[in-house]
């Protein structure tokens, strides 16, 4: 199992670029998540899917993030325009049905905006 | 608002010495708490706990629950230079169980 797999490791953009993370899941885990860490405030929830429908969106920051799953295998996090503000680490876990281990995350885009 | 805190912030320990690390909870829906280790990368996982007074122990780490306190303790005995890390606890919530509210996390560095 190759586990949740990220891309890009890193990335560095400059202020007001379109920024895209992408994940992809364990195979035969239905949900997802999208998280943000930094000093200041640690790990938050930004979105996450069941079943590829998001359920819950309330710690998107604002307008500027978005976030897509297209399909079982395949999620998008989406800034645009980017601020350096956003500069941060951005993980993508997935977690199975009745799974009694938690979440499996990804090793993360270290974003930096400039 | 549903919150989750780590105590100490951070701690400084030798090789050798006992280490405990404390995690309460304030959540409307609980089911489960877990603890992850992260060290330069990713969070792994440790234990979920869903009952309380059940020690889970996994070698030098150990960790129990008590729901009517609502925290948790994450004990590592005979600490070695590995054990550094960020200790994360996170409560698991609401009628999926899906959604994880992270604490702030416990730095601990072990010197030789």
């Amino acid at each position: 199992d190759a586990g949740v797999i990220q891309s890009p490791r890193h990335e560095v953009t400059e202020m007001g670029q379109e920024v895209t993370l992408r994940c992809k899941p364990i195979s035969g885990h239905n949900s997802l998540f999208w998280y943000r860490q930094t000093m200041m405030r640690g790990l938050e929830l930004l979105i996450y899917f069941n079943n590829n429908v998001p359920i819950d969106d309330s710690g998107m920051p604002e307008d500027r993030f978005s976030a897509k799953m297209p399909n079982a295998s395949f999620s998008t996090l989406k800034i645009q325009p980017s601020e350096p503000r956003d500069s941060a680490v951005y993980f993508c876990a997935s977690s199975g049905q009745g799974s009694g281990y938690g979440y499996t995350f990804g090793s993360g885009t270290r974003l930096t905006v400039v | 608002e549903d919150k989750v805190v780590q105590s100490p912030l951070s701690l400084v320990v030798h090789e050798g010495d006992t280490v405990t690390l404390n995690c309460s909870y304030e959540v409307t829906n609980f089911r489960s708490l877990l603890w992850y280790k992260q060290e330069k990368k990713a969070p792994t996982f440790l234990f979920m706990l869903t009952s309380s007074g059940i020690e889970k122990k996994s070698g030098r780490l150990s960790s129990i629950l008590d729901k009517k306190e609502l925290f948790s303790i994450l004990n590592i005995t005979a600490t070695q230079t590995g054990d550094s890390a960020v200790y994360l606890c996170a409560v698991s919530e609401g009628a999926a169980g899906n959604k994880l509210t992270f604490g702030g996390g416990t730095r601990v560095l072990v010197k030789p």
